[in-house]
Order: structure tokens, then sequence, then C-alpha cells
């Protein structure tokens, strides 16, 4: 089974500027759900969707954004960059919520997107 | 609010002896905890986690942890270390149904080096 599949995996953008990131869950997962991970903030969760509807939101200004699919893919979207915005952006998708559907409660990271802001 | 504390940035240990990465955390209500291990440009790999039951759980690679409710603690356990072990481990929590499984608090990790 393939696993979680993002990207680009690397990208270079500038102050300003703003960027789409994709993410592909593993099949038959219904849940996606992204992380920031920066040396300074560490991981930090952004938000997560399930059914093509946000559920729950992390502590980030509103030029993060996202959305959901009806095939479960996500993206996410950063506008109007800033340095700060430097990290490396994993998502993580799980069967479901809650536990049931199988779900134990494990997430299942990609390799992540990581954008550099010049 | 939830918070984890790691409170070791690095752990060294030399191969084949056991090794203890420590792991506090803050949650109200019951928590859910994961441990993830990352290597160098990677995504995170779980693994293992406590969701209820017995205080030792067991997880892949031969890792362990132990939930101890008093302390609040969930250090994560190796008895006897490998050079491949060698990565970026981090804890975390979750409030489970009243705050998301899925929305996982981390702590900053702790580098794990281990040497011939």
């Amino acid at each position: 089974k393939a696993g979680v599949t993002q990207t680009p995996r690397y990208l270079i953008k500038t102050r300003g500027q703003q960027v789409t990131l994709s993410c592909s869950p593993i099949s038959g997962h219904r849940s996606v759900s992204w992380y920031q991970q920066t040396p300074g903030q560490g991981l930090q969760f952004l938000f997560e969707y399930f059914s093509e509807t946000q559920r729950n939101k992390g502590n980030f200004p509103g030029r993060f954004s996202g959305r959901q699919f009806s095939n479960s893919r996500s993206e996410m979207n950063v506008s109007t960059l800033e340095l700060g915005d430097s990290a490396l952006y994993l998502c993580a998708s799980s069967l479901a919520r809650g536990l049931e559907r199988g779900h134990t409660g494990e997430l299942f990271f990609g390799e992540g997107s990581r954008l550099t802001v010049l | 609010a939830q918070s984890v504390a790691q409170p070791e940035d690095q752990v060294n240990v030399a191969e084949g002896n056991p090794l203890t990465v420590k792991c506090t955390y803050s949650v109200s209500g019951n928590p859910y905890l994961f441990w993830y291990v990352q290597y160098p440009n990677r995504g995170l790999q779980f693994l293992l986690k406590y969701i209820t039951g017995d205080n030792l759980v067991k997880g892949s690679y031969g890792f362990e942890a132990e939930f101890n409710k008093s302390q609040t603690s969930f250090h994560l356990k190796k008895p006897s270390a490998l050079v491949s072990d060698s990565a970026l481990y981090f804890c975390a929590v979750s409030r489970g149904f009243s705050g998301g499984y899925n929305k996982l608090i981390f702590g900053a990790g702790t580098r794990l080096a281990v040497h011939p």
C-alpha cells in the first residue's frame, strides 16, 4: 500500500508570494492533518480535514488555509509569505477522526514539503 | 493547556546499553500518548502509543514505554540500543475525543545518538 505522498518536496519562494502544497493520503484514509516543523517552534498542528470539512484548527494566522477534496486529497495554502514561514510542512493521514473504523490513534506522515522563503 | 516536555535535547548511549528518552505531559482529562521517530529529511514514523489498558506498552523496533499517571510521564525505553536507533524522537499527546485524536501536541524532541 502506498504511503502518504506530499508534493512538491522542496520549493523556494520569495516574501509576499503564495504557495500551495499537496498531500495524497493512504488509500482509504479519510482524515488529513497538517503540521509545521521549524527549528524554533518545533512541530505545530495547523489543521485537520475530514469529509472535506475542517474539523480542528491550530493557532496560525488566516494566511494559512487548506481544503480537502472528495477523494480525501488535501491541499494547504499559505498566502503573503513571510520569512518565518520557512519550514518543513508535514501531512499526516489516518483512517478516521476517532477510534473507530479501525483507527487506533496512529498517524501516518508523509516526508514533507520543505519551503524556503527568501 | 496541554503541553509535553522532553527535558533532554540529546541522549548519548553506547551500542548494546539500555536507553531511556524522557517525556512528561500536562493535559486535562485522560491523555492519549504517542512516540514518533524522525530520521534525517524524512517524515515521522509511529513507534508506540498509550490509549488505555496496561501501563507498559510495546512498540516497533524493540521500543517500549511506561505510562505513569502519578508522575505524568511516558518515558521511552529500549533494553539494548543499536547504532541504527540514532534519530530524533518526539513524544506527543492528544486529548482524544474531547480535543481531537489527530491533533497532536508534540514535545521539542530528543536527539538520540548511539555510539558504536
